[in-house]
């Protein structure tokens, strides 16, 4: 079983639509996870970061968190085509000391 | 601006050469990570640091090395054991705490010819 798990798509979404990406994770000790958005031939950007069970918001964006289940997934509202990337889900492992990354869901905008 | 600066940006290896790869970075960051990228595969931890002249193997270590001498700097050394070199390369670090996210350089791109 893979650490961090994502499926890697490519998911097309119309413009405005709500945009669904969804991680699960094998270590449950993991306390921080992360998701961010890479732009192709670029590095990731950090876009959204949850340590609780529950939801966070930021402007289009929510990250859910469900500990119990080890899944977490993150919302992007009102969907643009600036959106369209790749988005890597990341979880702390290792006692906390580096960080696991799935190998991305492809996300695709359409107008 | 604070931040994290790898060069080349772009690096082209003979079969058998060693190079390095540069990060540098401003942030006052104590950890600091390798990261490979191949298509399909998501990114992969070469090696970490976590102090000054201390560091640990990641999941693909064999057929790099690494050095910290200073706080700011950690090269990679891609070796000629390495036998699939081509990749992405990304260095990062991380803020004081262990629950903050990475910073990454802009990456360098290998390619072995």
């Amino acid at each position: 079983q893979k650490e961090v798990e994502q499926n890697s798509g490519p998911l097309s979404v119309p413009e405005g639509a709500i945009a669904s990406l969804n991680c699960t994770y094998s270590d449950r000790g993991s306390q921080s996870f992360f998701w961010y958005r890479q732009y192709s031939g670029k590095s990731p950007e950090l876009i959204m970061s949850i340590y609780s069970n529950g939801d966070k918001e930021d402007g289009r964006f929510t990250a859910q968190l469900n500990k119990a289940s080890q899944y977490v997934s993150l919302l992007i509202r009102d969907s643009q085509p600036s959106d369209s990337a790749t988005y890597l889900c990341a979880v702390v492992t290792g006692g906390g000391n580096k960080l696991t990354f799935g190998t991305g869901t492809q996300l695709k905008v359409e107008l | 601006d604070g931040g994290i600066t790898q060069s080349p940006k772009y690096l082209f290896r003979k079969e058998g050469q060693n190079v390095t790869l540069s990060c540098e970075q401003n942030l006052n960051h104590d950890a600091m990570y390798w990261y490979r990228q191949d298509p399909g595969q998501g990114l992969r931890l070469i090696y970490y640091s976590q102090i000054v002249n201390d560091f640990q193997k990641g999941d693909i270590a064999e057929g790099y090395s690494v050095s910290r001498e200073k706080k700011e700097s950690f090269p990679l050394t891609v070796t000629s054991a390495q036998k699939n070199p081509t990749a992405f390369y990304l260095c990062a670090s991380r803020g004081p705490q262990k629950n903050y996210g990475y910073t990454f350089g802009s990456g360098t791109r290998l390619t072995v010819v």
